[in-house]
């Protein structure tokens, strides 16, 4: 079966430091978004990739950087993690056309 | 520009019905998902509305008019499991979504 995959699940990291959050999936879908949720919000869209070497930035982008190098792959790097990017990270799919999204289960991360 | 709102939380008896309603402003709207979200879990899919009207898939159903910039869900035969957050994605022509801030629905014996 097609799925998506971030990893990793938890993460603490230090201010100051950079990360990168996995996202893979094998749905082959060119639409690709990173999402983060605060505890008791929605979704805000951080960046996003209409396919292989596109990106796009979305509404809270900043302090953020992503590459899509092939279809299946797109990481989401923070140059250097502060407290406010303390969240739950969401990684979906979706194919072109407007269907339904599919999510990865999500990757906490803690910045102190 | 995105402005999405939906009730923050709703209560419901089990066995009863509920309706979670979405208002919305969204340049380039396209249609409108509904998606489920149990605690510390990932939003899954529910529904998609692109054109005006109601669509009924089991206990549960969404309207859209897209005129008025609303939709709403509804939920029927309400069971323990239902307890989840709802979240209201309006879709643009450009492929994105915005969510809401989501509804938590709890269901009570």
């Amino acid at each position: 079966d097609a799925e998506i995959t971030q990893s990793p699940r938890h993460k603490i990291t230090e201010t100051g430091r950079q990360v990168t959050l996995a996202c893979h999936q094998t749905w082959n879908h060119n639409n690709m978004f990173w999402y983060r949720q605060d505890l008791g919000h929605g979704l805000r869209l951080i960046h996003y990739s209409y396919g292989v070497q596109d990106t796009n930035k979305g509404e809270v982008s900043d302090g953020y950087s992503v590459s899509r190098s092939n279809t299946e792959d797109l990481p989401l790097t923070l140059e250097s993690a502060a407290s406010s990017q303390t969240s739950v990270y969401f990684c979906a799919t979706q194919a072109t056309g407007g269907t339904e999204a599919f999510f990865g289960q999500g990757t906490r991360l803690t910045v102190v | 520009g995105q402005n999405i709102d939906q009730p923050t939380e709703m209560t419901a008896t089990e066995g009863a019905i509920v309706q979670i309603n979405c208002t919305y402003q969204t340049s380039g709207f396209n249609g409108l998902f509904w998606y489920q979200q149990h605690a510390g879990e990932a939003p899954t899919f529910l529904s998609y509305n692109v054109l005006d009207g109601l669509e009924e898939k089991g206990r549960f159903s969404s309207f859209l008019s897209r005129s008025k910039g609303y939709s709403y869900l509804l939920l029927k035969e309400l069971q323990m499991k239902d307890s989840a957050s709802y979240l209201c994605a309006p879709h643009t022509n450009a492929g994105k979504s915005t969510f809401g801030d989501g509804t938590t629905l709890t269901v009570k014996p």
